[in-house]
């Protein structure tokens, strides 16, 4: 088994949808939960991080994590075309040298 | 624009030919890493350096490749007698070591080996 699965996607929504992304991870040990977005051609940028079982909100965009289930969400309130590109989960563990360990990623395209 | 720089941005060579790529952290980070990322999936972890130390080495970091930090500033990958399967984005990204240590990453080297 994997230690993060995520869906590779791709998926198209048309503006203003909301897109939900998931992630589900093996390791009870992870300690923050992270979202990366990454544009083509570039490398990822941190979107929105949390650190217990909750949602978090920041604009558009709310993060929800769910331990004892050992999944987590992204949410994105209408979506924009701007929004295209690819969506990759990331854990971390503290100590040891905080290397984070991510997803496979979602592409995602919000078409006009 | 994250301010951590890497160059080449692209580089294609032969089989068996070695490479180097350079990354230039955020200034005052102390540490860098190195990811790789091949076509279709997130970047895996490679390596870390806490100023000039280096104190991880992933598995996927066979006895072709070596970094360096030799200041604690600016880092090089190395691939020696490359492959085929060595063709992927190589990703370097700092951070401070202070609280969550958010990772900034530069828009990596792009490596196709023919």
């Amino acid at each position: 088994q994997k230690e993060v699965e995520q869906d590779p996607g791709p998926l198209s929504v048309p503006e203003g949808a909301i897109v939900s992304l998931n992630c589900t991870y093996s390791n009870s040990a992870f300690q923050y939960f992270m979202w990366y977005r990454q544009y083509s051609r570039k490398g990822p940028e941190l979107l929105m991080y949390t650190y217990s079982s909750g949602n978090k909100e920041d604009g558009r965009f709310t993060a929800q994590v769910d331990k004892s289930s050992k999944y987590i969400s992204l949410f994105i309130r209408d979506s924009q075309p701007s929004d295209s590109a690819t969506y990759l989960c990331a854990f971390l563990l503290t100590g040891g040298g905080n290397k984070l360990t991510f997803g496979t990623g979602t592409q995602l395209k919000v078409e006009l | 624009d994250t301010g951590v720089s890497q160059d080449p941005r692209h580089k294609i060579t032969k089989r068996g030919q070695n490479v180097t790529f350079r990354c230039d952290p955020i200034s005052e980070h102390n540490r860098l890493y190195w990811y790789r990322q091949t076509l279709g999936q997130g970047p895996e972890f490679l390596t870390y350096f806490q100023n000039e130390a280096q104190l991880e080495k992933s598995r996927l970091l066979s006895d072709r490749f070596s970094a360096e930090r030799p200041k604690g500033s600016f880092s090089t990958l190395e691939i020696q007698r490359t492959e085929q399967g060595d063709s992927a984005m190589y990703l370097c990204a700092s951070s401070l070591t202070q609280g969550l240590g958010e990772q900034f990453f530069g828009p990596g080297t792009r490596l196709t080996v023919l």
